[in-house]
């Protein structure tokens, strides 16, 4: 089993739409979590660090579910420019272990 | 956010040449980075974690002979392609771990830009 699965998608959405990620992880004991997106050619840049309450920036909102342990990404009243790779990245048994995901694709259509 | 860079940002080379690709944290201290390549549509795939004095982790697979890891300073890591062959050609992007130890914020892998390896 995977250390991290994501939905590959492509996610095709219109502009101002509502998109929602998921992400699953192995390991109970993780307790680092970020959405990262990754543009095409281009390196990932951290989108979020997700936090056990909840966190939201603008119009993304990230979220922690322990007990079933998932992360989620949700996008409100999406552009044109959301459109990119995310990544979904759970940090391992050691401080300097991490587990990408493979990436959800997102188009943004006019 | 922080600030890391890689450089150059791309190179090209004839096979059998070795190529020196550089990463800098510019805005903090990393002890340990980490060197990822990805081949056109496919995930990022780690290649070895580099530790400020020590050595390298390296992931299965991968060659610590052929790619040789140096990381001599805080701010620094050196990742060299040795003997590159076409089969290398590839984007390689490092990444360095921000540490918020007591801040109450996860610590936190910041990337640089890339290089981008084409070995004819």
């Amino acid at each position: 089993r995977k250390e991290v699965e994501q939905d590959p998608g492509p996610f095709n959405v219109p502009e101002g739409a509502t998109v929602a990620f998921n992400c699953t992880y192995s390991n109970s004991a993780s307790q680092s979590f970020f959405w990262y997106r990754q543009d095409c050619r281009k390196e990932p840049k951290l989108l979020m660090s997700v936090y056990s309450s909840g966190n939201e920036d603008g119009r993304f909102t990230a979220q922690l579910n322990r007990a079933s342990q998932y992360i989620s990404l949700l996008i409100r009243d999406s552009k044109l420019s959301d459109s990119a790779t995310y990544l979904c990245v759970v940090n391992g048994d050691t401080g300097n272990q991490f587990y990408f995901g493979t990436g959800t694709s997102l188009t943004v259509i006019p | 956010g922080a600030v890391v860079s890689q450089h150059p940002s791309r190179v090209i080379c004839k096979s059998g040449t070795s190529v020196k690709i550089e990463c800098r944290s510019l805005d903090f201290q990393a002890t340990t980075m980490f060197w990822y390549r990805q081949f056109p549509k496919q995930s990022l795939m780690l290649m070895a974690t580099s530790n400020e004095g020590s050595k390298a982790t390296y992931e299965q697979g991968v060659e610590k002979d052929k790619f040789l890891i140096n990381h001599a300073s805080l701010t620094l890591s050196t990742l060299t392609v040795t003997s590159a062959h076409p089969e290398d050609s590839s984007f390689y992007i490092c990444s360095a771990l921000r540490l918020f130890a007591g801040t109450g914020s996860t610590d936190t892998q910041y990337f640089g830009p890339g290089t981008r390896l084409t070995v004819l």
